[in-house]
Formats: C-alpha cells, sequence, structure tokens
C-alpha cells in the first residue's frame, strides 16, 4: 500500500544533541511537510518542500532544518533540541500542480521526541 | 484571519448519541475543509471533507454540515461508537489563492471525543 513512513517511531536524544528524523513516500507526491505536535495541541507547520523549493514559515525557529534529497525521502534535523522541542513530528504529502494544492494530506505515523 | 476556531474543546457522549463538533472561519479564501480523525500515538487521518459549493456531504457515520454564509461548517457523528473516541480537528485549507498561506492546512484547535459503551 501506498503510504507515508517515518523512522524511528520514538527518539530520546539528549539536551543539545542533534537529532535527525526521517520520512519517506510511496505516493509519489511532490509536496512533503513536517509538522510539530505538541500533547493537546493541533498540528503546526514548521516548512514543506514543493518539489525542490523550500519554504519555512515565519515562526519556525533556525533550530530546526530540513533536508529533502530526492522526491521519496525527506529529513528533519535538529541541531541543538531543547526540552521545549520534545514533540511529535509529523511528516506528511501532498500533490500539487502549478499553484494548485491537493485536496488531502496524507500523514505519516509520527515520531515521538523526548529530550532528556 | 488565517485561524479556524473549533469548539467544543472536548464532549463526552453515550453509545448511540450523535456528537457535534462545530468549526468557524474568517478567511474566504480557504476552499477545503477536512476533517482529521487522531488516535493517540498516531498521526491524522483524513476523515472526511467537504468544498464550500456543497452544504452537506455524508460518508457512513460522519455527516458534515455547511454554511458558506456563515463561514461555519460542523461534523455530524451519527450512532456513536466506543471506537469513535479520538481526537478530531477540523482544518480548512486554500489550495490555490495565491499568497503566502495558500496550499498549507489550518487546524482547528481540536476536540477530543470520549464514547461511552
Amino acid at each position: 500500500d501506498a503510504m507515508v513512513i517515518q523512522n524511528p517511531r520514538y527518539q530520546v536524544t539528549q539536551f543539545g544533541k542533534p537529532v535527525t528524523l526521517s520520512c519517506s513516500q510511496t505516493l509519489n507526491h511532490n509536496v512533503m511537510y513536517w509538522y510539530q505536535q505538541k500533547s493537546s495541541q493541533a498540528p503546526k507547520l514548521l516548512f514543506h518542500y514543493y518539489d525542490k523549493d523550500f519554504n519555512n514559515e515565519a515562526d519556525t525557529p533556525d533550530n530546526f532544518q530540513s533536508r529533502r534529497p530526492n522526491t521519496s525521502f525527506c529529513f528533519l534535523d535538529i541541531r541543538s533540541p531543547g526540552l521545549g522541542d520534545a514533540a511529535m513530528y509529523l511528516c506528511a504529502t501532498s500533490r500539487a500542480s502549478g499553484r494548485a494544492f491537493g485536496n488531502e494530506q496524507f500523514f505519516g505515523p509520527g515520531t515521538r521526541l523526548t529530550v532528556l | 484571519q488565517q485561524q479556524v476556531k473549533q469548539s467544543p474543546q472536548s464532549l463526552i457522549v453515550q453509545k448511540g448519541g450523535i456528537p457535534i463538533i462545530n468549526c468557524a472561519y474568517e478567511n474566504t479564501a480557504f476552499d477545503y475543509f477536512p476533517w482529521y480523525q487522531q488516535f493517540p500515538g498516531k498521526g491524522p487521518a483524513l476523515l472526511i471533507a467537504i468544498r464550500p459549493d456543497v452544504s452537506e456531504k455524508k460518508e457512513g457515520r460522519f455527516t458534515i454540515s455547511f454554511n458558506k454564509s456563515a463561514k461555519q461548517f460542523s461534523l455530524h457523528i451519527m450512532d456513536s461508537q466506543p471506537g469513535d473516541s479520538a481526537t478530531y480537528f477540523c482544518a480548512a485549507i486554500a489550495r490555490s489563492a495565491g499568497g503566502t498561506s495558500y496550499g498549507k492546512l489550518t487546524f482547528g484547535q481540536g476536540t477530543i471525543l470520549t464514547v461511552h459503551p
């Protein structure tokens, strides 16, 4: 089945120790999103890639970076995790054509990040 | 203007009841309104969605009612079951309006639904 896969599902890191979360998709979608979701809150968009074009949200801290080496994979790098970065990180994909975005965003299962 | 306001924050019903979750928006550029269902420890999953040219859409036990003039929409769950217990998010997206916000989901705050057996 076509899907969005996130690894690892659970990640524990130490304060200040860089961490990378990965997302892969078999949907062949050209848009990939990274969201941060804290407990009892809605997902918050960090950034998205439209093909190779990176689009950062204005309030996303510089501590968060992303890479998309090809259509299928996207990575979230947290350079120096703080205690406040503990959250669920969700990857999502969508199809867009020109200026028209697709109806649906398909979410992965998420990576739960714990910062000690 | 980018907000989607969702209520109630939490909802408890008995099995067979009809929970109703309401959302309101301001941005008239929004042209697609999905609802997501999220179970603990899982990612959100698309449940049902509606375009503003339709006043009602039904899929199985789930119905969206849409009032374009009032800029409000709601989710009704018929014959609710304990397995429906989850967090529900309404959302809105401007798929092609242009500007810096298009193509991005704006989520409501979420409603935690509990269905008792």
